[in-house]
């Protein structure tokens, strides 16, 4: 079956570094998206993207965010200069329909800790 | 912002018997409500959903009811196995947000042998 895939699977570093999550969504998909997930806190939407632009995101989602889609089959989040309140477990999802929410396929996530 | 609800943080239930897992919403927008199951170091991955048009959806030994006047929707699975155990996470979308899901705080279920 084929499967969201999401690198690495742990990420940790300093505040204020740069850092780089990588996913690989289900091919045949057109709309991805990235959520994120604070200990003990509810799963949160970040962003949503088709078309090579963002379609929707958040408030969490601010400057210091950013996606990209650099070829034919990665998708990254990039946040520019981490902070202690980004460390979060950020999963990556793929779809291939617009507004079918169960064709939604989630990756392993990211566990990112911010020191 | 507590737009999807889940009170109960655990559930414990004997294999075989009934799990219920409960979930209340306050946006009158949500047309489409889904649970999701995440078993650790996984994401999160579809178990069932349904359709505000619908009180009812079934599938297997997964049954979703919606009640919209309470704005509350239930999981029930029966009968309850071990490898039920997991965390569920009552999730809703509204056609005009696409597939953006607003997610619960997620339910433990433990189902013992």
């Amino acid at each position: 079956e084929p499967e969201v895939t999401q690198t690495p699977s742990h990420q940790v570093t300093q505040m204020g570094q740069e850092v780089i999550l990588r996913c690989v969504p289900i091919s045949n998909h057109l709309y991805f998206y990235w959520y994120r997930q604070i200990l003990g806190q509810k799963v949160e939407f970040l962003v949503s993207f088709y078309n090579n632009e963002i379609s929707e995101k958040s408030e969490i989602f601010d400057d210091q965010f950013s996606v990209e889609r650099p070829d034919g089959s990665n998708f990254t989040l990039k946040i520019r200069s981490t902070k202690l309140e980004d460390s979060a477990m950020y999963f990556c999802a793929s779809s291939n329909l617009a507004f079918r929410s169960e064709k939604l396929f989630f990756g392993s996530g990211t566990q990112l800790s911010v020191l | 912002d507590q737009q999807v609800k889940q009170n109960s943080p655990s559930l414990s239930v004997q294999e075989g018997r009934i799990s219920i897992l409960n979930c209340d919403y306050t946006n009158s927008m949500f047309d489409y409500f889904l649970w999701y199951k995440k078993y650790p170091a996984e994401g999160p991955t579809f178990l069932i959903s349904i359709s505000s048009i619908k009180d009812k959806n079934e599938d297997g030994r997964f049954t979703v009811f919606l009640n919209k006047s309470a704005k509350h929707l239930s999981l029930h699975i029966v009968p309850s196995q071990p490898g039920d155990s997991a965390v569920y996470f009552c999730a809703a979308s509204a056609m005009s947000a696409g597939n953006k899901l607003v997610f619960g705080a997620g339910t433990i279920l433990r189902v013992k042998s």
